[in-house]
């Protein structure tokens, strides 16, 4: 089964403050994205990335920038954190469309 | 969430009773994912159709691509099936992946 790490487990942040989001796979899968939750909802796609180097709006992308630096890896970067983006931040990654996600980041921005 | 309508929003079975989660497609889909997220906040792939039925163990998911909507059943449901039951589907127009808004089940001794 894909092996999916995400750090830190939780953060709390500033308004303002810069925030980054790591996530980290084991099972060479292409394709890897960045989820948000929000409580009592369904997750909403924020950015993707289908090779290294490379990424991809998702359907909410506004305040947030990733960063693939190699296909292991996979980065989601907050650079004005803001009240509105406090969440549970899930990172995923897919083999034929079938997602494997890492067990979330907990963000309270304050 | 628009394109996938997921009911019920909440469930309580007591164990050993079987029930049917559903959700309707607004749009059409190529395939359907189902987790479970757990008490820990984990999801976990339950299944992944892109059409037809497939079972594991107590659990079977049916996905009817043509009537644009899956469902997935539970029997004989134990305390440790608790948790947020979600689908995910993904459209045939752009790939995208569409998250309905969850079943909460609550398994009661």
């Amino acid at each position: 089964e894909a092996a999916v790490t995400q750090s830190p487990r939780s953060k709390v942040a500033v308004t303002g403050g810069k925030v980054t989001l790591s996530c980290h796979q084991t099972n060479n899968h292409d394709y890897m994205y960045w989820y948000r939750q929000d409580t009592g909802h369904g997750l909403r796609l924020i950015h993707y990335s289908y090779v290294a180097d490379s990424t991809e709006k998702g359907d909410i992308p506004d305040g947030y920038k990733a960063s693939r630096p190699s296909q292991e890896n996979f980065s989601l970067i907050l650079e004005l954190a803001s009240l509105s983006q406090t969440a549970v931040y899930f990172c995923a990654s897919s083999v034929n469309e079938r997602l494997f996600f890492g067990h979330g980041t907990k963000l309270s921005v304050l | 969430g628009d394109q996938v309508e997921q009911s019920p929003s909440a469930l309580s079975l007591h164990e050993g009773t079987g029930s049917a989660l559903r959700c309707n497609f607004t749009t059409t889909m190529r395939a359907v994912q189902w987790f479970q997220q757990n008490s820990r906040g984990s999801l976990i792939n339950l299944f992944y159709l892109a059409s037809g039925t497939k079972e594991n163990g107590r659990l079977k998911s049916t996905f009817n691509s043509k009537e644009s909507y899956s469902t997935l059943h539970i029997r004989d449901a134990q305390l440790e099936d608790s948790g947020t039951y979600f689908c995910a589907a993904e459209a045939w127009s752009n790939n995208r992946i569409f998250f309905g808004d969850g079943t909460q089940l609550v398994v009661k001794p």
